[in-house]
């Protein structure tokens, strides 16, 4: 079966500080890969999609990025993070267009 | 107008009762529709998925869609304390990215 797997489940960071968020999936081959950011009573806002290794697609511009340096694993960065960036950072996978799964997610708090 | 709209509640019922849970879209190109449970810091499960117009039942779940509406449903028979958690309703179209309401927290009372 699948699995997701996120680290670090809990993140306390200062303005201006990087910031480096891990995703991986387990159990399927060349899926598509997302990171979403979660802000309370606003959904999910769709960060970047990935098709497959080195593809990475951007949704909203801001100052994180991110990337796919393998198949299976997702990671989400910043320079320097500002307080806007606080928010619970979801990574997610698919292999059909009507299925989606979600990671735990990671609870950023920008200080 | 947002894509897809939810009430944000909280919606309280007691033990036992029917929830019914609706979502709104604006654009009749999506074709795949989703509902989601998340718990309080966890990330969102997928519940279920359905591609037609008409009602997929799953155990105590039933997802219904109308596309003619553009509306869609998640019904919940004997709620129980544990569904309480936020239910987000997903769309979808070949080969775009989902889109995804704001959430409706349902809390069930014992």
């Amino acid at each position: 079966s699948q699995t997701i797997h996120q680290w670090p489940a809990t993140l306390v960071q200062p303005v201006g500080s990087p910031l480096s968020l891990e995703c991986t999936v387990e159990g399927t081959s060349n899926p598509n890969l997302y990171w979403y950011r979660q802000a309370a009573g606003r959904g999910l806002q769709l960060l970047f999609y990935s098709v497959g290794i080195g593809q990475i697609s951007s949704e909203v511009p801001q100052n994180l990025s991110a990337s796919r340096p393998q198949d299976r694993q997702f990671i989400l960065s910043s320079k320097k993070l500002l307080l806007s960036d606080s928010g619970f950072y979801l990574c997610a996978w698919s292999i059909t267009d009507y299925e989606q799964y979600f990671g735990p997610g990671t609870r950023l708090t920008v200080t | 107008q947002k894509e897809v709209e939810q009430d944000p509640g909280p919606l309280s019922v007691p033990e036992g009762a029917i929830v019914s849970l609706n979502c709104t879209y604006s654009n009749s190109a999506f074709q795949y529709f989703m509902w989601y449970r998340q718990y309080s810091r966890k990330g969102p499960e997928l519940l279920m998925y359905t591609y037609s117009s008409g009602n997929k039942e799953d155990g105590r779940f039933t997802a219904q869609v109308d596309k003619s509406s553009k509306y869609i449903s998640l019904f919940i028979r004997d709620s129980q304390p544990s569904d309480s958690a936020t239910y987000l309703c997903g769309v979808g179209n070949y080969g775009q990215n989902f889109v995804f309401g704001p959430g409706t927290r349902l809390s069930v009372l014992p």
